[in-house]
């Protein structure tokens, strides 16, 4: 079975411009979280979603945003990129609302210049 | 405030055991989790604990008491793979929201 996968895996970007990434589950999963770490640092959490709609949200601006598909993949999207946007993004993704795992993509690493 | 407290750095010895500490101050506890990270890699999920006690999952343990805000991590016949980052996390209750802490970054020497 596949894993979470991840697109890109890598990119590159100037401030100021946007980037949208991509994440699909788990077959079966309806659960997908979003996560920014930067390198060093644990994985700081961006957004959940379950079943279409935001279940959780973490301390990030509003250029900060996403969304999911019927089938339960997820985009997420940043506006006016920051250096400071430079990290590696995760997204994990979980059975249910609350299932005790959550099984991590590859990530992509953004690098904004 | 939510703080996760683990140490930076640890070393050991292959065929050692190792504990890991964690400590926590959040609200709304829902779960204490631990995930092994290997440089340049995605976090893989080693342990979950919401009931205070220990959990044994072959040359892994972890232990939780909530009443202190302490978790442990415990590494049974360390091998060289074993060297990695170990992500200490809790759920939020309210948010379903995961904190993580900045990792441990165990090397494991011959």
């Amino acid at each position: 079975d596949a894993g979470v996968t991840q697109s890109p895996t890598h990119l590159i970007k100037t401030r100021g411009q946007h980037v949208t990434l991509r994440c699909s589950p788990i077959s079966g999963h309806k659960s997908v979280s979003w996560y920014q770490q930067v390198l060093g640092q644990g994985p700081q959490f961006i957004f959940q979603y379950y079943e279409k709609e935001e279940r959780g949200r973490g301390n990030f601006p509003d250029r900060f945003s996403a969304r999911q598909f019927p089938n339960y993949s997820s985009e997420l999207n940043v506006n006016a990129l920051l250096l400071g946007d430079s990290a590696l993004y995760l997204c994990a993704s979980t059975l249910g609302l609350a299932a005790e795992t959550q099984y991590f993509g590859p990530g992509t690493r953004l690098l904004v210049l | 405030g939510q703080n996760i407290d683990q140490p930076t750095e640890m070393t050991a010895t292959e065929g050692a055991i190792v504990q890991i500490n964690c400590t926590y101050q959040t609200s709304g506890f829902n779960g204490l989790f631990w995930y092994q990270q290997h440089a340049g890699e995605a976090p893989t999920f080693l342990s979950y604990n919401v009931l205070d006690g220990l959990e044994e999952k072959g040359r892994f343990s972890s232990f939780l008491s909530r009443s202190k805000g302490y978790s442990y991590l415990l590494l049974k016949e360390l091998q060289m793979k074993d060297s990695a980052s170990y992500l200490c996390a809790v759920r939020l209750y309210n948010n379903n929201d995961m904190r993580f802490g900045a990792g441990t970054r165990l090397t494991v020497k011959p």
